[in-house]
């Protein structure tokens, strides 16, 4: 079954501090992964989007990772900010015909000064 | 850019009442995506469609739950009778083409069925 596992499920850290999420997936055939940033009572907001091919792409202070080999990738986040409070999405592409993608349960990420 | 445009961003309605939720695409954007959020079972795809065609809704819960897009511009997802499990965000997402474009989400109907 296709699957995508995120860790750790809560976070706390001081302002200034640097982070590191974490996505496994089972998803297969794998077209993309993406990492999504969601405020509460907000919608999602796309941070990266990386295909088989890449292992690396960064926005500002964010920075995301991929292992296609063993269906991994993580998101650093540099300097944290107040404003970085929020959950964190990692979401996978199922090669299909169309972008049929399966949600992380998310990461809630609370930054406290 | 005004992004992925829904309404109502909040309702409240009786169980067996019919809800209509309706959605703005992002104008030049053909593909469309109707997700619910929940605390249980967090973000689920409902349904996609492709130049205005349902490609995929095996994730409609029930008959219940019914989705069109009579436009590019204009979608709505409708459920009739609503019951208090519907509650939840119902969010409509956009993007450009089939695959490994961005999607941009709405910010949302926040539904509640009591």
């Amino acid at each position: 079954k296709n699957q995508v596992e995120q860790s750790p499920q809560s976070l706390i850290i001081l302002e200034g501090k640097n982070c590191t999420l974490q996505c496994n997936y089972t998803v297969s055939p794998f077209s993309n992964l993406r990492w999504y940033k969601q405020d509460t009572g907000r919608g999602p907001v796309s941070l990266t989007i990386m295909t088989f091919s890449e292992n690396t792409k960064s926005n500002g202070r964010y920075t995301a990772t991929l292992d296609a080999d063993t269906k991994q990738s993580s998101l650093h986040i540099t300097a944290s900010q107040l404003s970085d409070s929020a959950s964190y999405i990692c979401v996978v592409s199922e090669k299909t015909s169309y972008d049929k993608v399966i949600f992380g349960p998310g990461t809630s990420l609370s930054v406290i000064p | 850019d005004a992004g992925v445009i829904q309404s109502p961003r909040h309702e409240v309605t009786e169980m067996g009442q019919e809800v209509t939720l309706r959605c703005k695409p992002i104008s030049g954007h053909n593909s469309l995506f109707w997700y619910r959020q929940t605390m249980m079972r967090g973000l689920e795809l409902l349904i996609y469609f492709n130049n205005n065609v349902p490609i995929d809704d095996s994730g409609m819960p029930e008959d219940r739950f019914s989705a069109k897009m009579p436009n590019a511009s204009f979608s709505t997802l409708k459920i009739q009778p609503s019951e208090p499990r519907d509650s939840a965000v119902y969010f409509c997402a956009s993007s450009l083409g089939d695959d490994g474009n961005t999607i941009y989400f709405g910010e949302g109907s926040w539904l509640t069925v009591v």
